[in-house]
């Protein structure tokens, strides 16, 4: 069974630029939920999406933007970017969306943002 | 918002010896869930142990267990026979009984030396 896919593993951008990074969840996970995760803050709650839907939306500017396709893929965009958008982006696929204590988070291996 | 505090930036361990990191938790709500995760320096974050508040039975996975102290907000990882390749983050994070935010703490550094 593929595990959680995201891509660009690693990019570079400039301040101003805009980026959108993609997950792939596990077959059959509808809920895909995006962390921001940098030194000394661990991980932040961005965004959860279930069945195409917002479900939940972390402390985040609203440069910080997602959407889920039909197929659950999601993709999330950062625009007018900031030095201090460089971080690790993790991208985390459930079955459900919570109520139910068999829910965990599978993450995939994170897209590197660099910042210049 | 609940809020998850690991207040051990770093911790070493003698290869074969016991360690525990330590996690305490704010929270209101009397059903919740806790977990244990640990990203290895490739970066993949990967559940370690779970534990289910309205269970006062402490959870264990092999090597892994955890002492957790509900009244104290208290969710400690123990790690016996340690062995190189649980060098790694881990880190501590809090689920709501309803909804799929997670609250995850600042990382528990670990070092194993050999």
């Amino acid at each position: 069974k593929a595990g959680v896919t995201q891509t660009p593993r690693y990019l570079i951008k400039t301040r101003g630029q805009q980026v959108t990074l993609s997950c792939s969840p596990i077959s059959g996970h509808r809920s895909v939920s995006w962390y921001q995760q940098t030194p000394g803050q661990g991980l932040q709650f961005l965004f959860e999406y279930f069945s195409e839907t917002q479900r939940n939306k972390g402390n985040f500017p609203g440069r910080f933007s997602g959407r889920q396709f039909s197929n659950s893929r999601s993709e999330m965009n950062v625009s007018t970017l900031e030095l201090g958008d460089s971080a690790l982006y993790l991208c985390a696929s459930s079955f459900t969306s919570g109520d139910s204590g068999a829910n965990v988070l599978t993450f995939g291996a994170g897209s590197r943002l660099t910042v210049l | 918002a609940q809020t998850v505090t690991q207040s051990q930036p770093e911790m070493s361990v003698q290869e074969a010896e016991t360690v525990t990191l330590s996690c305490t938790y704010d929270t209101s709500e009397s059903d919740y869930y806790l977990f244990w995760y640990k990203q290895p320096p490739s970066r993949q974050m990967i559940l370690v142990i779970r534990q289910e508040a309205y269970k006062q039975q402490n959870a264990t996975e092999n090597r892994f267990s955890v002492n957790f102290q509900k009244a104290a907000k208290s969710f400690s990882l123990k790690i016996s026979d340690s062995q190189l390749g649980d060098a790694a983050m881990y880190f501590c994070a809090y689920r709501s009984r309803r909804g799929n935010q997670f609250y995850f703490g600042t990382g528990t550094s670990l070092t194993v030396i050999p």
